[in-house]
């Protein structure tokens, strides 16, 4: 157990649609990463956040936006859903900002758009 | 786009053999190449990275060899384990980079016993 909780587990809903996935991290990290995988993409980086502000985007589209709040829980929030965006979502935590800070990852949230 | 190619994208090994899982990059401004072991319903875990100045580094088993001239490296498992049986992804770090971190597409690992 990597301390990283994510939720939900399971995630359905059809295209169109909005949906917001959680991210709790290990006590004590202050950065949040948010990780997609899927099978034609495999695993792509989408958006770093460090205590609150954002730090670096990767390949995040502009249908998807997150946030780190004060409490240091990150969401996710995906919108105007389409099939291609069904995939596992991950996020990752490490206690400070820079790249070569150990990344622990959540068990993942599944996403399948209908 | 930055890429890290990564072969083969099975493989299958006798208990007790070396495993050894091969990467590629392109670019040169990397500064950090981590391995990552993902085991079904998990998400990745940090197994062992180095740096490009160094040529190997070795944790218990797992060993990465990182060849800088010719923009390669490859994660080597010794004594292969039905355990290690896993999907592994190498994964290439920019620290100046706006994409960050690049990842090879992955290696499922079937250790026979």
């Amino acid at each position: 157990d990597s301390g990283v909780t994510q939720t939900p587990k399971h995630l359905i809903t059809a295209t169109g649609q909005r949906v917001t996935l959680r991210c709790s991290p290990r006590s004590g990290d202050l950065s949040v990463y948010w990780y997609q995988q899927s099978l034609d993409q495999g695993l792509q980086f989408l958006i770093q956040y460090y205590n609150g502000e954002e730090r670096a985007k990767g390949n995040i589209l502009e249908r998807f936006s997150a946030q780190q709040f004060p409490d240091l829980h990150s969401e996710l929030n995906l919108s105007s859903l389409e099939l291609g965006d069904s995939a596992l979502y991950f996020c990752a935590s490490a206690v400070g900002a820079g790249d070569n800070n150990e990344q622990f990852f959540g068990p993942g949230t599944r996403l399948t758009v209908l | 786009q930055q890429q890290v190619k990564q072969s083969p994208q099975s493989l299958i090994v006798q208990k007790g053999g070396i495993s050894i899982i091969n990467c590629a990059y392109e670019n040169t401004a990397f500064d950090y190449f981590p391995w990552y072991q993902q085991f079904p319903g998990k998400g990745p875990a940090l197994l062992i990275a180095i740096r490009p100045d160094v040529s190997e580094k070795k944790e218990g088993r797992f060993t990465i060899s990182f060849n800088k001239s010719a923009k390669q490296f490859s994660l080597h498992i010794m004594d292969s384990q039905p355990g290690d049986s896993a999907t592994y992804f190498c994964a290439a770090i920019s620290y100046s980079s706006a994409s960050k971190i690049i990842f090879g597409s992955g290696t499922r690992l079937s250790i026979r016993p």
